[in-house]
């Protein structure tokens, strides 16, 4: 398995741009979750997922932010307008249902200038 | 709010000498991991030590878990410069079903 794909690794935008993040998780995790990282505010969770089904947003920082997984491969982050705060290395993870081990992608760094 | 914090933020030793890192937690867990993220990287899983276990080693890698006192610590023995990193302690809390609750990490420099 390749592991947790993350697409784009890097992207760029004007402020009040939309932006869409998305993540292939590995085959057979059936959670998947959404982190953002700054140096201020370290590894903040968003949201996660179970079996497809949004389980916990509270982490969500504002309505400009959304996520959804319409299958169990594929998942988005969207955020709608950006600001330039929002600039972050954006994670996504799966891990099993027995949460043994997190697996992450590489990121998503994004710049919104 | 989170579940796991680190400590020290930071920690400078020389190469050779042994780091310790602590990690505290709030609410009874099902286990608590310890991950590794390099610069520019995702995190990496290091090593997973269960509610019901007290220490466990791998390489030179020990973690210790005192759930009386909610909190863990991580020593990597013998340091190497591939070992300047920030670990991340991450709890899979008992009463939350498929939520693995991260820290905000120990920055960790391993001078030459």
């Amino acid at each position: 398995d390749a592991g947790v794909i993350q697409s784009p690794r890097h992207e760029v935008t004007e402020m009040g741009q939309e932006v869409t993040l998305r993540c292939k998780p590995i085959s057979g995790h059936n959670s998947l979750f959404w982190y953002r990282q700054t140096m201020m505010r370290g590894l903040e969770l968003l949201i996660y997922f179970n079996n497809n089904v949004p389980i916990d947003d509270s982490g969500m920082p504002e309505d400009r932010f959304s996520a959804k997984m319409p299958n169990a491969s594929f998942s988005t982050l969207k955020i709608q307008p950006s600001e330039p705060r929002d600039s972050a290395v954006y994670f996504c993870a799966s891990s099993t249902p027995t949460n043994t081990e997190a697996f992450f992608g590489q990121g998503t760094r994004l710049t919104v200038v | 709010s989170q579940q796991g914090e680190e400590d020290p933020q930071a920690l400078s030793i020389q190469e050779g000498e042994n780091a310790t890192m602590n990690c505290s937690y709030k609410t009874s867990i099902n286990n608590l991991q310890w991950y590794r993220q390099n610069s520019g990287r995702g995190l990496v899983h290091l090593i997973l030590i269960r509610s019901n276990e007290r220490e466990k080693h791998s390489g030179r890698l020990r973690v210790t878990l005192d759930t009386s006192k909610k909190s863990s610590s991580l020593l990597i023995t013998a340091s190497r410069a591939a070992d300047t990193a920030s670990y991340f302690c991450a709890t899979d809390p008992m009463n939350r079903d498929d939520k693995i609750i991260f820290g905000k990490g120990t920055r960790l420099h391993i001078l030459p």
